[in-house]
């Protein structure tokens, strides 16, 4: 059974960097292209960044590149998130998810909330 | 962009309900397939995947839900609204960069 557990998220001050982790079981890994998708009340759904099996190839949404950044440990089964210089506006429920289907998810993790406040 | 109507819907169970989804430009990609994907959303939980490439359905979905469509057109049908169906359901579109969603449709029971 595929599993993904986000861990990493709480309370940081406008400035600050986050580092979020996703752990994964259940297949292997090293296969998959793996995503991040954040959700906010206001935004809804959407697309943060997704990286290649091997980790040679990311992509991000044009408004956080340079920000974010996506990166995994294949030999630890874990997706990461770094986030820096934080604003309130990336306050939000992130998700990791796998990739089977071309630039889609198929399981999701069960999130993680990152509140950007003083 | 991604828009979805209604936005909210009541349905009795047992009773039918249709979720539409419309892109701004075609979804079919170069490689002849389009990239049109179906989630729901349940209260607490996070998306699951219902429907792939428009209109396959995602591994242990219930054959009462279904997709069809194509170009810009799209639509998830529920034959018979159960009572855990309940949530919110949006559309993925992954045929452009960046891939998005559309803003969602919140399915209640009567």
């Amino acid at each position: 059974e595929v599993h993904l557990v986000e861990s990493g998220g709480g309370l940081v001050q406008p400035g600050g960097s986050l580092r979020l982790s996703c752990a994964a079981s259940g297949f292997t890994f090293s296969n998959y292209w793996m995503t991040w998708v954040r959700q906010t009340p206001g935004k809804g759904l959407e697309w943060v960044a997704n990286i290649k099996g091997d980790g040679s190839v990311t992509y991000y949404v044009d408004s956080l590149r340079g920000r974010f950044t996506i990166s995994r440990d294949n030999a630890k089964n874990s997706l990461y998130l770094q986030m820096n210089s934080l604003t309130a506006e990336d306050t939000a429920f992130y998700y990791c998810a796998r990739e089977v289907y071309y630039n889609s998810p198929d399981y999701w993790g069960q999130g993680a909330l990152v509140t950007v406040s003083s | 962009v991604m828009t979805q109507t209604p936005l909210s819907l009541s349905v009795t169970p047992g009773q039918p309900a249709s979720i539409s989804c419309r892109s701004s430009q075609s979804l079919l990609h170069s490689q002849g397939k389009t990239y049109l994907y179906w989630f729901l959303q349940k209260p607490g939980q996070s998306p699951q995947l219902l429907i792939y490439e428009a209109s396959s359905r995602f591994s242990g979905v219930p054959d009462r839900f279904s997709g069809s469509g194509s170009g810009t057109d799209f639509t998830l049908k529920i034959s018979r609204v159960e009572a855990e169906d309940v949530g919110i359901y949006y559309c993925l579109q992954g045929t452009h960069f960046p891939r998005t969603f559309g803003p969602g449709t919140k399915v209640e029971i009567k």
